[in-house]
């Protein structure tokens, strides 16, 4: 089966920019999670989407946005980008037993 | 609130010895946990469950609830398990809101 898959892979944005980030989870996994990996950090929880609902929001501004479609796929919106937004995106979808499963992520580099 | 430590950012090792990567959380409930691995240029994976009670690629994690901690351990450590390891414990209860991850310790083991 196809696993999580997350576009763009790479790109690079001016401070004050906004960005969209995409991800597909696996097919027939409903629920989508997305993290922020910053250098030299851990995985920070951003968002949860369940069902086309977001269950739940880490601890990040309110530019930090995002949403699910009815096939499940979900968009991370980000709007006045800034420099310390710099940072691997990843998307998670979780299938049986509750096992996470995770794209390759999106490289985010504000300058 | 829920927190999960991981103490040691880096663990290095020789070939053949014994390995500890500590995480110890903070949870009022009961929780599911979890050791996620990424290897250079993989993504993130599940390593083990410990409701499972498995042991993959020789490491094991037994939850320990009176100190509350999930150590992963392995006998004897291989140069393929160098590699970037996340505890996530998460709370069976909340249904998953907030899977929360450790900040990760990388463990490089040379020859």
């Amino acid at each position: 089966e196809a696993g999580v898959t997350q576009s763009p892979t790479h790109l690079i944005k001016t401070r004050g920019q906004q960005v969209t980030l995409r991800c597909s989870p696996i097919s027939g996994h409903t629920s989508v999670y997305w993290y922020q990996q910053a250098l030299g950090l851990g995985l920070q929880f951003l968002l949860w989407y369940d069902e086309g609902e977001e269950r739940n929001r880490g601890n990040f501004p309110p530019r930090f946005s995002g949403r699910q479609f009815p096939n499940y796929s979900s968009e991370l919106n980000v709007n006045a980008l800034e420099l310390e937004d710099s940072a691997l995106y990843l998307c998670a979808s979780r299938g049986k037993r509750n096992t996470i499963y995770f794209g390759e992520g999106s490289w985010l580099t504000v300058v | 609130a829920q927190r999960v430590t991981q103490p040691e950012k880096l663990l290095s090792v020789f070939k053949g010895a014994p390995v500890e990567l500590k995480c110890n959380y903070s949870y009022s409930g009961s929780p599911e946990l979890f050791w996620y691995v990424q290897y250079s240029r993989q993504r993130l994976q599940l390593l083990l469950r410990h409701i499972s009670r498995e042991s993959i690629k020789g490491f094991t994690a037994d939850l320990n609830k009176g100190e509350t901690s999930f150590h992963l351990k392995k006998p004897f450590a291989q140069e393929e398990d160098s590699a970037m390891y996340y505890c996530a414990p998460t709370l069976r209860n909340t249904g998953f809101q907030k899977l929360v991850f450790g900040t990760g310790t990388r463990l490089l083991v040379s020859p």
